[in-house]
C-alpha cells in the first residue's frame, strides 16, 4: 500500500520562500507528483520527480530523495496567488494509478 | 474551451435519489477517472477507465456506479444518495498511466449536496 505525510498548514509572507515537505512510503517507486490546487478549483500539474534531485520550473523547485522516502516543494518569490493547497502525489502499486496524500494548504500573507 | 467538462458543476439532492454526474473530455485519453474531495481526507479515487471495455473499482467504490459511453464520455452514478456522499467530486483523464509520469487532467469539479 501506500502512504504520505504533508503538514496541514503553512503560512509564509509575500517576496519570502516556503518548503512543503512530502513523505511517503509505497512498495514499489514509480515517481512523485506535485499538484497545485486553489480552493474549490481542479488540481493541476506542477511536477513529476523519479529521479534524486532538484528540478527547477521557474519560480517553483521540487526534490526528491528516493532513500529518504521524501520529497520537498521549494516556492520562490511567493506572491499572493500562490495560496493554494498543494497535493503530494505517487503512482498505485499495480494499478498504476495516483494515490494523493491530503495536502498542504499555504496561506500567503502580505 | 476546456479540455475536460463536468455538469453539472453544482447539485443539491435529497436522500435516496438518484443522480448522474456526467464527465466529458476532448484531449482523446484514454483514461479516465472519478475521484471524490473531502475536507481533510484529500483526493480519492472511486472509479477508473483505461478504455471504453475497462473499468475498474477504486478506494472507495460503494454506493457508486460507472458508465464509459466513449471515449470521451465517464459518467457517475449514486444509485440512492445518502448525505455523506456530500463531497467535491472531480473528473480526471490521462493519455498513460501514472507510472510512466504522465499527469493528470482534472475537470472543474461538481459540488454535490446531499440533504
Amino acid at each position: 500500500g501506500q502512504n504520505i505525510d504533508q503538514p496541514t498548514e503553512m503560512t509564509a509572507t509575500e517576496g519570502a520562500i516556503v518548503q512543503i515537505n512530502c513523505t511517503y512510503q509505497t512498495s514499489g517507486f514509480n515517481g512523485l507528483f506535485w499538484y497545485q490546487q486553489h480552493a474549490g478549483e481542479a488540481p493541476t500539474f506542477l511536477s513529476y520527480n523519479v529521479l534524486d534531485g532538484l528540478e527547477e520550473k521557474g519560480r517553483f523547485s521540487s526534490f526528491l530523495s528516493r532513500s529518504k522516502g521524501y520529497s520537498y516543494l521549494l516556492l520562490k518569490e511567493l506572491q499572493m496567488k500562490d495560496s493554494a493547497s498543494y497535493l503530494c502525489a505517487v503512482p498505485q502499486t499495480g494499478a498504476n494509478n495516483l494515490f494523493f496524500g491530503t495536502g498542504t494548504r499555504l496561506t500567503v500573507i502580505p | 474551451d476546456a479540455d475536460v467538462t463536468q455538469t453539472p458543476r453544482n447539485r443539491i439532492t435529497k436522500t435516496g435519489k438518484r443522480i448522474m454526474l456526467e464527465c466529458s473530455q476532448t484531449k482523446g485519453h484514454d483514461r479516465m477517472y472519478w475521484y471524490r474531495q473531502d475536507p481533510g481526507l484529500g483526493l480519492r479515487l472511486i472509479y477508473y477507465s483505461f478504455d471504453v471495455k475497462d473499468i475498474n473499482k477504486g478506494e472507495i467504490s460503494d454506493g457508486y456506479s460507472v458508465s464509459r459511453q466513449a471515449q470521451a464520455k465517464f459518467s457517475l452514478s449514486l444509485e440512492s444518495a445518502i448525505p455523506n456522499q456530500t463531497a467535491l467530486y472531480f473528473c480526471a483523464t490521462s493519455d498513460l498511466g501514472a507510472g510512466e509520469g504522465n499527469e493528470q487532467f482534472f475537470g472543474p469539479g461538481t459540488r454535490l449536496t446531499v440533504l
